[in-house]
This record gives C-alpha cells, structure tokens and sequence, in this order.
C-alpha cells in the first residue's frame, strides 16, 4: 500500500498564505490521483474542502484552493482566519482504492 | 439536504463481530457511491472501503480486507459494513461518506462516526 506524506505541522500568520503539500510513496501525484483535502476539528467529523485536484464543496471558503504542485497535490490558505485553525489531510486515489495522508496541523498564530 | 447517521457502534471482543449501518436521506441513494473511513483514538483518518451505486463494485484497504464486507441495500436507503474477526487495532470512530457520483470512492458528505471498541 502506498504511503502518503503531509507536513506534520505548519503555522500562519491571520490574514497570510500557507500551502500544505501531499506527496505518494509512488511518485509524483497527477490527476489520476484525484485528490481531496479534508478539514477536521477537534471532536468533529472530517469536512470535504476539495475534491479532485481543484474544485470546490459549496461550504468551502473562497481562501483554500487546490492544485498540482511540483508533483505533489497542493492546498493553499490565502488570508488566513482563526476558524481555519485544524488538522487537513489529503486523499489519494490508487486505481479505486484510497488512502489519507498522514495529516497537517496548521496553527494561526 | 444530506444527511448520514451511523450506527452500530459497540463494545465488542477481539475475534467477535459487529454490523455498522448508515441511514442516507435527502438524496437519491442509489445512484451515489458511498464508503466507510475510520479514525482510532488519537490518531489520524484511514479509508475502508467503498462500493458503488448499485453495489456492482467494491473495494478494501489492505488492513480489513477479507475481514470487512461493505454493502447496500437502495430500498432501505441504508448502507452496511460488516466486521468480522475484529481486532484491538480496529478500535477507531467510524464515518460513512456520501461519494461525489456513482463510482467516485471518496466522500463529499460525511457523517457524525460511531465508536467501535475492540477489547476483551
């Protein structure tokens, strides 16, 4: 099974910019991957920000974005607010079956 | 409106077996693909499995496969997961999720979880 890597930790600043990434074990991520970046707060079930690669769930706020990156999957915070203080995990797709990311904790700080 | 509640949740031992079901409302159930994640206490989401709308096509993680069976039943709106010899590591909050279509294996909704305990 493939092992996919996140950035344990990551801090920003209310109102700055913060990209997590989300490598795999077999290569570099591309769109067969069909990535997704969940949020989860304490106490709180997983919350889908991005779906495939880029798109947006209606509840998603305006300041996350997803790309490709450097052949990893990438999410970006631009104008970060205290509310998005929260543990974020990626999903890859392997011919079906998935696996999360080991997750990042972002601080606003 | 959306909704998944899970339930089934329970103390079981290890080598024992227990159903989690789903309750799907406020779309069409049959044509979404659904699955199951988990989480373990402390630690971060892991997939399970996931079976398409209509049920044609499933999948496993490694770690429950052969052990878990996903399945649905479009008349009840409910979706199922099956656990037999169940071990302490399989301790974790369970989440179903709703897919983005038919075939997509990833949630676009999740649920509230139910707690499965494994120990004797």
């Amino acid at each position: 099974q493939a092992v996919v890597t996140q950035e344990p930790s990551l801090t920003v600043s209310p109102g700055g910019t913060v990209t997590l990434t989300c490598g795999s074990s077999t290569g570099a991520v591309s769109s067969g991957h069909y990535p997704y970046w969940f949020q989860q707060k304490p106490g709180q079930a997983p919350r889908t920000l991005i779906y495939d690669i880029s798109n947006k769930h209606s509840w998603t706020p305006a300041r996350f974005s997803g790309s490709l990156l450097g052949g990893k999957a990438a999410l970006t915070l631009s104008g970060a607010q205290p509310e998005d203080e929260a543990e974020y995990y990626c999903l890859l797709s392997y011919s079906g079956t998935r696996v999360f990311g080991t997750g990042t904790k972002v601080t606003v700080l | 409106e959306v909704q998944l509640v899970e339930s089934g949740g329970n103390l079981v031992q290890p080598g024992g077996s227990l159903r989690l079901s789903c309750a799907a409302s406020g779309f069409s159930f049959s044509s979404y693909a659904m699955n199951w994640v988990r989480q373990a206490p402390g630690e971060g989401l892991e997939w399970v499995s996931a079976i398409s709308g209509r049920g044609g096509i499933t999948y496993y993680a490694d770690s429950v496969k052969g052990r878990f069976t996903i399945s649905r039943d479009d008349s009840k709106n409910t979706l199922y997961l099956q656990m037999n010899s169940l071990k302490a590591e399989d301790t974790a909050v369970y989440y179903c999720g709703r897919a983005l279509d038919g075939l997509a294996t990833a949630a676009t909704y999740s649920g509230q979880g139910t707690l499965v305990t494994v120990s004797s």
